[in-house]
């Protein structure tokens, strides 16, 4: 079985300053990794995937990800937040080569102040 | 491709109702999936359809819950006899898999039935 911890309920941080959200999986098989955001009342979009290959996958809105397998980590970050970023942000992982059901950590909410 | 919707977008319901949710998946996706989500979590996983066939159900979805993919497009999802620990959104998700195209990993999601049971 699998399980995602992320390490921060919530993060406040100001517009335009460098922001990484920090999240930790637990599996005893290979897996895929993925970052998901929410908006208010809306459902999660995908931001980045990390299926094989080089550590460091770049998603969209300037994110990007890196793969750490020995630390079982796969941490979120972006040099630059904009008032836009506000929104929930989860980690989720699924077995590789399974059907892609998602377990998902609890949520990390991202609030940009200008 | 327009997206994976659902409908309705909002219930409120009085407990003990029963209640059908829909989700309609991106046409050409096989894949089917349902996730509840309760305020301030992540979403956990219902269940999965392969087509018609629903190939896993959750310990969470309990002999009050029921879902249908007939004939492998849309899909329905049952609460019979709600109770208020029912409140929750629910999600709809969808992908290609298997051996029936080119696979996609990531799933598709829409925007959710958010349930009140009152």
């Amino acid at each position: 079985a699998q399980s995602v911890t992320q390490l921060d309920s919530q993060v406040p941080v100001f517009e335009e300053a460098p922001v990484e959200l920090r999240c930790n999986y637990s599996s005893s098989v290979s897996v895929y990794l993925f970052w998901y955001v929410q908006y208010p009342n809306q459902g999660l979009q995908l931001l980045l995937k990390y299926l094989s290959g080089s550590t460091l996958v770049k998603g969209i809105n300037g994110f990007e990800a890196e793969f750490n397998k020995s630390q079982t980590s796969f941490h979120l970050r972006k040099p630059s937040v904009h008032i836009s970023d506000t929104a929930e942000y989860f980690c989720a992982v699924s077995e590789a080569g399974g059907y892609n059901k998602l377990i998902f950590g609890a949520g990390t909410r991202l609030a940009v102040h200008p | 491709d327009t997206g994976v919707s659902q409908d309705p977008r909002h219930k409120i319901t009085k407990r003990g109702q029963n209640v059908t949710f829909r989700c309609d998946p991106i046409s050409e996706h096989n894949r089917l999936y349902w996730y509840r989500q309760t305020l301030g979590q992540g979403p956990e996983f219902l269940t999965y359809f392969q087509n018609e066939a629903q190939l896993e159900k959750s310990r969470l979805l309990s002999d009050r819950f029921s879902a249908e993919r007939p004939k492998g497009s849309f899909s329905t999802l049952e609460i019979q006899r709600t109770e208020q620990g029912d409140s929750a959104m629910y999600l709809c998700a969808s992908n290609m898999g298997g051996t029936e195209g080119i696979p996609s990993y990531e799933q598709y999601f829409g925007p959710g039935t958010r349930l009140t049971v009152t």
